[in-house]
């Protein structure tokens, strides 16, 4: 129980094109998912947390303008990256919190690797 | 503001041997501490968590940690490693019961034969 995928696994796109990356709880519903992102040989840095159904709240220093967050339901959130640049390429991990459960409760997903060239 | 320190980015260990991995945390209120264990290309697993209670913790896999709120240290540790446990670990805390985790940097554990 309690899994999260994503899609794409990988992707590859060409500067200045957007590519947008789903996020789905497959047999629990989330009110709250959130967005890291992880670069090589490096810890997993919050992005932004999104809740279903409104705005998603950002960390400082994320621009929202180009990292787009939407919650359209309980079990699906994307994050698409807006005119994507190399500096962009990472590993985007999302994370999904179980509706009803602990708050300390996440479960991750297995991440998408872009890259941008 | 919450942080986390974990100061060996790679641990070798023999297979069967014991091990430990270091946490340090920095915060000024009480907090969650986690262990999370991520295999190449995968997410992130939860290994064991302290919320509350007794500081010593027992996870998955044979591992455990110790809360100890006076070095402010959440260390993790397995007595006979295998060569499946060789992956990246990470530690991290939340603060005040919140939902956001701060992670650690990680250790590479490379169980070797």
């Amino acid at each position: 129980g309690a899994v999260v995928s994503q899609h794409p696994s990988w992707v590859i796109c060409k500067s200045g094109t957007s590519v947008k990356i789903e996020c789905r709880s497959l047999d629990f519903q989330a009110t709250t998912m959130f967005w890291y992102r992880q670069f090589p040989k490096q810890s997993l840095m919050l992005m932004a947390t999104s809740n279903e159904g409104s705005k998603a709240t950002y960390e400082q220093g994320v621009e929202k303008d180009k990292f787009l967050i939407n919650h359209a339901s309980l079990t699906l959130s994307t994050l698409t990256v807006t005119s994507a640049h190399p500096e962009d390429s990472s590993f985007y991990i999302c994370s999904a919190q179980l509706a009803g459960g602990f708050r300390d409760e996440q479960y991750f997903g297995p991440g998408t690797r872009l890259t941008v060239t | 503001a919450q942080s986390v320190t974990q100061l060996d980015s790679q641990v070798p260990v023999f297979e069967e041997a014991p091990v430990e991995l270091r946490c340090n945390y920095s915060s000024s209120v009480s907090v969650y501490l986690f262990w999370y264990v991520q295999y190449p290309n995968q997410g992130l697993q939860l290994l064991l968590k302290y919320l509350s209670g007794s500081t010593l913790v027992k996870g998955i896999n044979g591992f455990e940690a110790e809360f100890n709120k006076s070095q402010t240290s959440f260390h993790l540790r397995k007595p006979s490693v295998h060569i499946s446990d060789t992956a990246e670990y990470f530690c991290a805390v939340s603060e005040g019961g919140g939902n956001k985790l701060t992670f650690g940097t990680g250790t590479q554990l490379k169980v070797e034969l």
